[in-house]
């Protein structure tokens, strides 16, 4: 069955590196997403993309963050400068239609820690 | 602000017995809602999706279903086992690109 990936599994980083997580969305979906999960809080909707832009972006996602697609089958978060508070569960999805009818399936994250 | 609310945080159940999670939402304009299933440290499965213009949804031991005019959603779980042991989450659809907006979650162990 196909499932969106996501590399790698844990990524951990110095305060103000940069850092690049990598997801690779069912192949034909047309539309991706990332979320972050702090510890022990809710699901947190960063940004959406299509068409090659992004189409919706939450107050978290600020000049820090960037997201690609650089291939047919890549789609990526860019942090430039971690901050410690970045640290959280990072997870992307893609769903084949957008719209209110559509269902997002998610990878299963990567755990990034900022010391 | 959208907001989707789940109650208990926790639940403790002894195995066999039928159980129901609760999700509430403000929006009431709700098109579809999404249960996913959260193992520790892990990703998020999807489990059902309801859509509006339904009542009820069923995967296996799992029913899912959508009032609108209460803004409810409850998933039913039957002859609950170890293995359903797992968080729980819902999440709403909004706006015209559909991100999600999630619960907290409920934290669910099934005894044996």
């Amino acid at each position: 069955e196909p499932e969106v990936t996501q590399t790698p599994s844990h990524q951990v980083t110095q305060m103000g590196q940069e850092v690049i997580l990598r997801c690779v969305p069912i192949s034909n979906h047309l539309y991706f997403y990332w979320y972050r999960q702090i510890l022990g809080q809710k699901v947190e909707f960063l940004v959406s993309f299509y068409n090659n832009e992004i189409s919706e972006k939450s107050e978290i996602f600020d000049d820090q963050f960037s997201v690609e697609r650089p291939d047919g089958s890549n789609f990526t978060l860019k942090i430039r400068s971690t901050k410690l508070e970045d640290s959280a569960m990072y997870f992307c999805a893609s769903s084949e239609i957008g719209g209110i009818y559509n269902e997002q399936f998610f990878g299963p994250g990567t755990r990034l820690t900022v010391l | 602000k959208q907001e989707v609310t789940q109650i208990p945080a926790a639940l403790s159940v002894p195995e066999g017995e039928n159980l129901v999670l609760n999700c509430s939402f403000t929006d009431s304009a709700i098109y579809n809602l999404q249960w996913f299933r959260q193992d520790p440290g892990k990703g998020l499965t999807s489990l059902l999706l309801i859509q509006s213009s339904q009542r009820e949804q069923t995967s296996g031991r799992l029913n899912a279903s959508l009032d609108k005019s209460s803004g409810r959603s409850t998933l039913y779980i039957a002859a609950s086992q170890p293995g359903d042991s797992a968080t729980y989450l819902c999440a709403q659809p909004t706006g015209a690109n559909s991100k999600l907006t999630f619960g907290k979650g409920i934290t669910l162990s099934v005894r044996p």
